[in-house]
């Protein structure tokens, strides 16, 4: 099972929105509506920021939203703050009941 | 409150195995799965497998097949990952997480066990 495709790097100003990809196939992100979204700051544990696609558990800020189309997801964050800047993965279940997470993406604020 | 409390770092040889435990607290153990990830220095985050606490079935990782096993005590709500085999690659952060039960996202995670192996 091949690791879902992000870009290594994506920047924006604060008050700026992103996007990250997340590109995988039709035996995981597009099978399932199972692809969460996870933050990780330097020497920190992973937290999801989104679940089943698009949901926000609580205590996350609106500012992050997620969306999917065919094999690839998205993560948004808009409003972007200084302290959005660190790397993210996706992540999604996949047809022989395994998981499989994305190459990782490093955001920087400007 | 949810917390899950992982075993402390580990050096190893090449060759040997290595064991992690992470036990949970402050909910029903029952209703969730364990998964575990692995983080190398300046690296990914990368799934090696599940557990189903109440059952003890499991699913690994192809990359780690036949050298992973989870297992887990009900008795002392305790999950365990033994990885066989080392090598230098396997070097890493190794993470257990909860999955509530068919929700497909881990929401708490244990706070890592450093596995260093060097001869």
């Amino acid at each position: 099972q091949s690791a879902l495709t992000q870009p290594a790097s994506v920047s924006g100003s604060p008050g700026q929105s992103i996007t990250i990809s997340c590109t995988g196939t039709n035996s995981d992100i597009g099978n399932y509506n199972s692809v969460s979204w996870y933050q990780q700051h330097p020497g920190k544990a992973p937290k999801v920021m989104i679940y089943g696609v698009s949901n926000r558990p609580s205590g996350v800020s609106n500012r992050f939203s997620g969306s999917k189309s065919g094999n690839t997801a998205s993560l948004t964050i808009s409003g972007l703050q200084a302290e959005d800047e660190a790397d993210y993965y996706c992540t999604s279940y996949t047809t022989i009941n395994t998981y499989v997470f994305g190459t990782g993406t490093k955001v920087t604020v400007l | 409150q949810v917390q899950l409390v992982q075993s402390g770092a580990e050096v190893k040889r090449p060759g040997a195995s290595v064991k992690v435990s992470c036990k949970a607290s402050g909910y029903n153990f029952h209703t969730s799965h364990f998964h575990w990830v692995r983080q190398a220095p300046g690296q990914g985050l990368e799934w090696m497998g599940l557990v189903n606490p109440t059952n003890g079935d499991t699913s690994y990782a192809q990359d780690f097949q036949g050298r992973v096993t989870l297992t887990r005590d009900t008795s002392t709500s305790t999950v365990h990952m033994e990885l066989s085999s080392l090598t230098s690659d396997d070097t890493a952060l190794y993470y257990c997480a909860r999955e509530i039960s068919a929700t497909f996202y881990l929401d708490y995670w244990g706070q890592g066990t450093l596995v260093t192996v060097s001869s």
